[in-house]
Protein backbone atom coordinates (compact mmCIF):
# COMPACT_ATOMS: atom_id res chain seq x y z
CA UNK A 1 0.00 0.00 0.00
CA UNK A 2 0.69 3.41 -0.92
CA UNK A 3 2.16 5.64 2.44
CA UNK A 4 1.78 9.23 2.81
CA UNK A 5 3.48 10.70 5.79
CA UNK A 6 2.75 14.15 6.84
CA UNK A 7 5.25 14.91 10.14
CA UNK A 8 2.73 16.28 12.11
CA UNK A 9 -1.25 15.32 12.58
CA UNK A 10 -1.91 18.59 14.98
CA UNK A 11 0.26 22.17 15.25
CA UNK A 12 0.02 25.34 16.97
CA UNK A 13 1.91 28.55 15.72
CA UNK A 14 2.15 31.77 16.50
CA UNK A 15 1.72 34.70 13.93
CA UNK A 16 4.79 35.90 12.08
CA UNK A 17 6.69 32.28 12.89
CA UNK A 18 8.09 30.21 9.54
CA UNK A 19 6.27 26.89 9.61
CA UNK A 20 7.37 23.62 8.06
CA UNK A 21 5.27 21.24 6.90
CA UNK A 22 6.87 17.87 5.67
CA UNK A 23 5.20 15.49 3.73
CA UNK A 24 7.09 11.84 2.55
CA UNK A 25 5.76 9.13 0.13
CA UNK A 26 6.83 5.87 -0.27
CA UNK A 27 5.79 4.84 -3.66
CA UNK A 28 8.10 6.59 -5.90
CA UNK A 29 5.64 9.18 -7.23
CA UNK A 30 6.34 11.46 -9.63
CA UNK A 31 3.52 13.87 -8.55
CA UNK A 32 3.13 15.89 -5.36
CA UNK A 33 0.95 18.08 -3.99
CA UNK A 34 -0.11 20.74 -1.31
CA UNK A 35 -3.72 21.35 -0.24
CA UNK A 36 -5.77 23.20 2.33
CA UNK A 37 -9.07 22.12 3.28
CA UNK A 38 -11.64 24.42 4.55
CA UNK A 39 -15.74 23.60 5.66
CA UNK A 40 -17.54 24.44 2.49
CA UNK A 41 -14.53 25.18 0.37
CA UNK A 42 -13.36 21.66 -0.56
CA UNK A 43 -9.87 21.01 -1.25
CA UNK A 44 -7.82 23.91 -2.74
CA UNK A 45 -4.58 23.40 -4.46
CA UNK A 46 -1.51 25.07 -2.94
CA UNK A 47 1.18 24.44 -4.81
CA UNK A 48 2.30 21.00 -6.65
CA UNK A 49 5.52 19.15 -8.31
CA UNK A 50 6.04 16.80 -10.78
CA UNK A 51 9.94 16.71 -10.48
CA UNK A 52 12.49 17.00 -8.19
CA UNK A 53 13.28 20.81 -8.06
CA UNK A 54 10.14 21.54 -10.04
CA UNK A 55 7.41 23.32 -8.72
CA UNK A 56 4.14 25.00 -9.85
CA UNK A 57 1.55 27.45 -8.22
CA UNK A 58 -1.64 25.92 -7.92
CA UNK A 59 -4.98 28.29 -6.84
CA UNK A 60 -3.78 29.73 -3.49
CA UNK A 61 -0.13 29.66 -3.36
CA UNK A 62 -0.23 33.86 -1.47
CA UNK A 63 2.13 33.16 1.50
CA UNK A 64 3.04 30.10 0.89
CA UNK A 65 6.51 28.28 -0.83
CA UNK A 66 7.67 24.74 -1.41
CA UNK A 67 10.38 22.51 -1.72
CA UNK A 68 11.36 19.36 -3.34
CA UNK A 69 15.01 18.58 -2.80
CA UNK A 70 14.34 14.87 -3.41
CA UNK A 71 12.01 12.89 -5.40
CA UNK A 72 10.28 11.33 -2.44
CA UNK A 73 9.65 14.49 0.10
CA UNK A 74 7.72 17.39 -0.26
CA UNK A 75 7.76 20.21 2.12
CA UNK A 76 5.20 23.01 2.58
CA UNK A 77 6.70 26.54 3.73
CA UNK A 78 4.74 29.54 5.83
CA UNK A 79 7.23 32.16 5.48
CA UNK A 80 5.52 34.23 7.87
CA UNK A 81 2.16 32.34 9.78
CA UNK A 82 -0.92 34.73 9.69
CA UNK A 83 -4.31 33.50 11.13
CA UNK A 84 -5.84 33.15 8.11
CA UNK A 85 -3.50 30.17 7.50
CA UNK A 86 -5.39 28.45 9.88
CA UNK A 87 -6.65 25.10 8.61
CA UNK A 88 -5.99 21.39 7.79
CA UNK A 89 -3.18 20.92 5.17
CA UNK A 90 -2.68 17.67 2.92
CA UNK A 91 -0.43 16.41 1.47
CA UNK A 92 -0.76 14.02 -1.64
CA UNK A 93 1.13 12.07 -4.52
CA UNK A 94 0.23 9.99 -7.30
CA UNK A 95 1.95 8.95 -10.55
CA UNK A 96 2.18 10.26 -13.74
CA UNK A 97 1.65 8.69 -16.98
CA UNK A 98 0.47 11.02 -19.97
CA UNK A 99 -2.75 10.71 -22.07
CA UNK A 100 -6.06 11.11 -21.15
CA UNK A 101 -5.94 9.11 -17.84
CA UNK A 102 -2.34 11.41 -16.71
CA UNK A 103 -3.75 12.24 -13.79
CA UNK A 104 -3.53 8.86 -11.21
CA UNK A 105 -5.54 8.54 -8.24
CA UNK A 106 -4.01 10.70 -5.59
CA UNK A 107 -2.72 9.29 -2.19
CA UNK A 108 -3.22 11.40 0.66
CA UNK A 109 -1.63 11.49 3.81
CA UNK A 110 -3.75 12.15 6.96
CA UNK A 111 -3.47 15.62 7.34
CA UNK A 112 -1.91 18.29 9.74
CA UNK A 113 -4.08 20.58 11.36
CA UNK A 114 -2.32 23.77 11.37
CA UNK A 115 -3.57 26.78 14.10
CA UNK A 116 -1.86 29.87 14.19
CA UNK A 117 -2.54 31.93 17.38
CA UNK B 1 -10.55 29.75 -12.96
CA UNK B 2 -12.38 26.58 -13.94
CA UNK B 3 -14.36 25.46 -11.80
CA UNK B 4 -16.43 22.30 -11.01
CA UNK B 5 -19.54 22.69 -9.35
CA UNK B 6 -20.99 19.78 -6.79
CA UNK B 7 -24.16 19.84 -5.35
CA UNK B 8 -25.50 19.35 -3.42
CA UNK B 9 -23.49 20.55 -0.23
CA UNK B 10 -24.89 18.26 1.78
CA UNK B 11 -27.64 15.69 1.99
CA UNK B 12 -29.33 14.31 4.67
CA UNK B 13 -30.79 10.52 4.27
CA UNK B 14 -32.76 7.78 6.45
CA UNK B 15 -30.76 4.75 6.14
CA UNK B 16 -31.83 2.52 3.64
CA UNK B 17 -32.67 5.57 1.11
CA UNK B 18 -30.72 6.26 -1.74
CA UNK B 19 -28.32 9.14 -2.49
CA UNK B 20 -26.94 11.25 -5.17
CA UNK B 21 -24.41 13.78 -5.66
CA UNK B 22 -23.55 15.41 -9.20
CA UNK B 23 -20.52 17.38 -10.93
CA UNK B 24 -20.86 20.00 -13.50
CA UNK B 25 -18.10 21.66 -15.23
CA UNK B 26 -18.36 24.37 -17.74
CA UNK B 27 -15.66 23.15 -20.01
CA UNK B 28 -14.83 19.27 -21.32
CA UNK B 29 -13.23 17.46 -19.37
CA UNK B 30 -10.13 14.85 -20.05
CA UNK B 31 -11.06 12.07 -17.04
CA UNK B 32 -12.77 12.44 -13.60
CA UNK B 33 -12.08 10.87 -10.36
CA UNK B 34 -14.36 10.07 -7.27
CA UNK B 35 -13.11 10.64 -3.83
CA UNK B 36 -14.98 9.43 -0.32
CA UNK B 37 -13.68 11.27 2.88
CA UNK B 38 -15.03 10.16 6.05
CA UNK B 39 -15.16 11.64 8.92
CA UNK B 40 -12.00 12.54 10.37
CA UNK B 41 -10.06 11.30 7.58
CA UNK B 42 -8.67 11.72 4.36
CA UNK B 43 -9.82 11.69 0.94
CA UNK B 44 -9.22 8.39 -0.65
CA UNK B 45 -9.76 7.39 -3.84
CA UNK B 46 -12.80 5.42 -5.58
CA UNK B 47 -13.12 5.45 -9.36
CA UNK B 48 -11.74 7.54 -12.78
CA UNK B 49 -13.85 7.41 -15.70
CA UNK B 50 -12.37 8.19 -18.26
CA UNK B 51 -14.90 7.52 -21.33
CA UNK B 52 -17.70 10.01 -22.61
CA UNK B 53 -20.71 8.46 -21.33
CA UNK B 54 -19.00 5.70 -19.55
CA UNK B 55 -21.06 3.87 -16.06
CA UNK B 56 -19.07 2.28 -13.72
CA UNK B 57 -20.54 -0.14 -10.70
CA UNK B 58 -18.96 -0.82 -7.48
CA UNK B 59 -21.49 -2.84 -5.52
CA UNK B 60 -23.99 -0.25 -4.44
CA UNK B 61 -22.28 2.86 -5.59
CA UNK B 62 -23.11 4.21 -9.73
CA UNK B 63 -20.90 6.16 -11.29
CA UNK B 64 -21.61 8.20 -14.50
CA UNK B 65 -19.55 10.02 -17.13
CA UNK B 66 -21.64 12.81 -18.99
CA UNK B 67 -21.91 12.22 -23.11
CA UNK B 68 -20.34 15.43 -23.28
CA UNK B 69 -17.74 15.05 -20.57
CA UNK B 70 -18.94 18.04 -18.63
CA UNK B 71 -20.78 16.27 -15.83
CA UNK B 72 -20.45 13.30 -13.66
CA UNK B 73 -22.90 11.64 -10.60
CA UNK B 74 -22.57 9.58 -8.07
CA UNK B 75 -25.51 7.81 -7.06
CA UNK B 76 -25.51 4.79 -3.97
CA UNK B 77 -28.35 2.42 -3.53
CA UNK B 78 -29.57 1.69 -0.17
CA UNK B 79 -27.28 3.57 1.85
CA UNK B 80 -25.94 2.33 4.67
CA UNK B 81 -24.29 3.98 7.94
CA UNK B 82 -20.34 2.71 6.55
CA UNK B 83 -21.70 5.34 3.34
CA UNK B 84 -21.41 8.51 5.69
CA UNK B 85 -18.83 11.35 4.72
CA UNK B 86 -17.98 13.74 2.08
CA UNK B 87 -17.90 12.38 -1.71
CA UNK B 88 -15.80 14.89 -3.81
CA UNK B 89 -15.10 14.10 -7.49
CA UNK B 90 -12.52 15.78 -9.41
CA UNK B 91 -12.02 16.54 -13.08
CA UNK B 92 -8.62 16.80 -15.30
CA UNK B 93 -8.70 19.71 -17.62
CA UNK B 94 -6.72 19.91 -20.68
CA UNK B 95 -3.79 21.34 -18.90
CA UNK B 96 -3.67 18.25 -16.95
CA UNK B 97 -4.97 19.76 -13.71
CA UNK B 98 -7.43 18.05 -11.54
CA UNK B 99 -10.03 20.96 -10.20
CA UNK B 100 -11.60 19.58 -7.19
CA UNK B 101 -15.63 19.91 -6.62
CA UNK B 102 -16.18 21.37 -3.28
CA UNK B 103 -17.81 17.98 -2.13
CA UNK B 104 -21.00 16.71 -0.79
CA UNK B 105 -21.86 15.52 3.16
CA UNK B 106 -23.68 12.63 3.13
CA UNK B 107 -25.38 12.44 6.79
CA UNK B 108 -27.73 9.63 7.75
CA UNK B 109 -30.10 10.46 9.93
CA UNK B 110 -30.87 7.27 12.47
Amino acid sequence: DVKVTQSSRYLVKRTGEKVFLECVQDMDHENMFWYRQDPGLGLRLIYFSYDVKMKEKGDIPEGYSVSREKKERFSLILESASTNQTSMYLCASSFWTGGEGSNQPQHFGDGTRLSIL
Amino acid sequence: GQQVMQIPQYQHVQEGEDFTTYCNSSTTLSNIQWYKQRPGGHPVFLIQLVKSGEVKKQKRLTFQFGEAKKNSSLHITATQTTDVGTYFCAGQNSNYQLIWGAGTKLIIKP
